[in-house]
């Protein structure tokens, strides 16, 4: 199986920030690498797939980057909607895999 | 407007079965494949079952398997978790989601908002 592993497991931050998150396989996924952002009590929701392309309606403060076994999600200037918990997860191959989270808090 | 919606969730004994449903409506329900993914109280995402645009293929991690069956009916646009053997690990948050497909590599575009499965004596 593959085992995703996300750096830092929770940060704080303020509103304006830029800050980075980064995701790594235990093996190549090509760009099979998704993020999500879940807020407390809700499902979680699709941010950007394919390592790098930003799904609808999402604000363009979010990218991702990498490929292979290393990625990273970047939020520009953080807005206070922003805090919540990203997962990223791999979509190469079953069983599909989540990383732990990373908890994003208000400073 | 485009939605799933769990339900069947509920406290089932160990050991007993329990299923789950989820209804899709505002797309071609037969045109994604489609996933289930739980969440333990407090704790991260785990993906739990897949299953192909005709229900011909199923995935499942070792966690599950053996014990659980993911269905669907594109007749109804209801996808169907069978959860028999249940444990106490196997309480979480069980979420469908919608596959976005192989084009777009295959994330999970589409949620639920979840149903509960509390495994208790």
């Amino acid at each position: 199986d593959i085992q995703m592993t996300q750096s830092p497991s929770s940060l704080s931050a303020s509103v304006g920030d830029r800050l980075t998150i980064t995701c790594r396989a235990t093996q190549s996924i090509s760009t099979y690498l998704n993020w999500y952002q879940q807020k407390p009590g809700k499902a979680p929701k699709l941010l950007i797939y394919a390592a790098s392309t930003l799904q609808g309606g999402v604000p363009s403060r979010f990218s991702g980057s990498g490929s292979g076994t290393d990625f990273t999600l970047t939020i520009t200037s953080l807005q206070p909607e922003d805090f919540a918990t990203y997962y990223c997860q791999q979509s190469y191959s079953t069983p599909y895999t989540f990383g732990q989270g990373t908890k994003l808090e208000i400073k | 407007q485009v939605q799933l919606v769990e339900s069947g969730g509920g406290v089932v004994q160990p050991g007993r079965s329990l299923r789950l449903s989820c209804v899709a409506s505002g797309f071609t329900f037969s045109s994604h494949s489609m996933h289930w993914v739980r969440q333990a109280p407090g704790k991260g995402l785990e993906w739990v079952a897949l299953i192909s645009l005709d229900g011909g293929n199923k995935y499942y991690p070792d966690s599950v398997k053996g014990r659980f069956t993911i269905s669907r009916d594109n007749s109804k646009n209801t996808l169907y978790l069978q959860m028999n053997s249940l444990r106490a690990e196997d309480t979480a948050i069980y979420y469908c989601a919608r596959d976005l497909g192989f084009t777009y590599g295959r994330p999970f575009d589409l949620w639920g908002q979840g149903t509960m499965v509390t495994v208790s004596s």
